[in-house]
């Protein structure tokens, strides 16, 4: 059955980064593709960006462009979620979501999701 | 970018009620050439991660019992749970996956009466 398992709960100092993983397992990993999915408190579901697993391009959403960096290593299944300059914001739920479709083609919608990695952002 | 909106923001029905959430988009998701309203649905649990449950506006998931249904076009879109069990206890989310970046609505929160 498909899994994905998450990193563990982060705590960071404003200014600092945060590097979140995702393990896959149950799929070939390198025929969907991933995103990465935010929740900060009380707040709506937020889209960051999303790796084809099979090719390694990415594509960011303009509010984290410049300060996200997702990855993957088709070795170990897994992706990556990097978030630099992180300020208190930033504290949420991370989710890592596999794309309904398999690539090239992406669907945008969501499948299978990741446990959730909390960061927490404080001084 | 498209802004979702949903209405009611919680919503509490009794077991065995009709319950029905509204989710409006800031402009159509309606993609003309094939017909398709890029639109999904999904549950979030306490503690749990959101779990899709209708894609293209009424195309229910795998495992998705047939007491959820998606419905409407272009920019106003109805999820309905025929008949309110327990487990349904959630909040509820629409996302538009016309263009990126795909966003959510704000979350319905459905209870027991």
């Amino acid at each position: 059955q498909v899994q994905l398992v998450q990193s563990g709960a982060e705590v960071k100092k404003p200014g600092a980064s945060v590097k979140v993983s995702c393990k896959a397992s149950g799929y070939i990993f390198t025929t969907y593709a991933m995103h990465w999915v935010r929740q900060a408190p009380g707040q709506r579901l937020e889209w960051m960006g999303w790796i084809n697993a099979g090719n390694g391009n990415t594509k960011y959403s303009q509010k984290f462009q410049g300060r996200v960096t997702i990855t993957r290593d088709t070795s170990a299944s897994t992706t990556y979620m990097e978030l630099s300059s992180l300020r208190s914001e930033d504290t949420a739920v991370y989710y890592c979501a596999r794309d309904f479709v398999v690539v090239p083609t992406a669907s945008f919608y969501f499948d299978y999701w990741g446990q959730g990695t909390l960061v927490s952002v404080s001084s | 970018d498209i802004v979702m909106t949903q209405s009611p923001d919680s919503l509490a029905v009794s077991l065995g009620e009709r319950a029905t959430i509204n989710c409006k988009s800031s402009q159509s998701v309606l993609y003309s050439s094939n017909n398709k309203n890029y639109l999904a649905w999904y549950q979030q649990k306490p503690g749990q991660p959101p779990k899709l449950l209708i894609y293209w506006a009424s195309s229910r998931a795998s495992g998705v019992p047939d007491r959820f249904s998606g419905s409407g076009s272009g920019t106003d879109f109805t999820l309905t749970i025929s008949s309110l069990q327990a487990e349904d206890v959630a909040v509820y989310y629409c996302q538009q996956y016309y263009s990126t970046p795909c966003s959510f609505g704000q979350g319905t929160k459905l209870e027991i009466k």
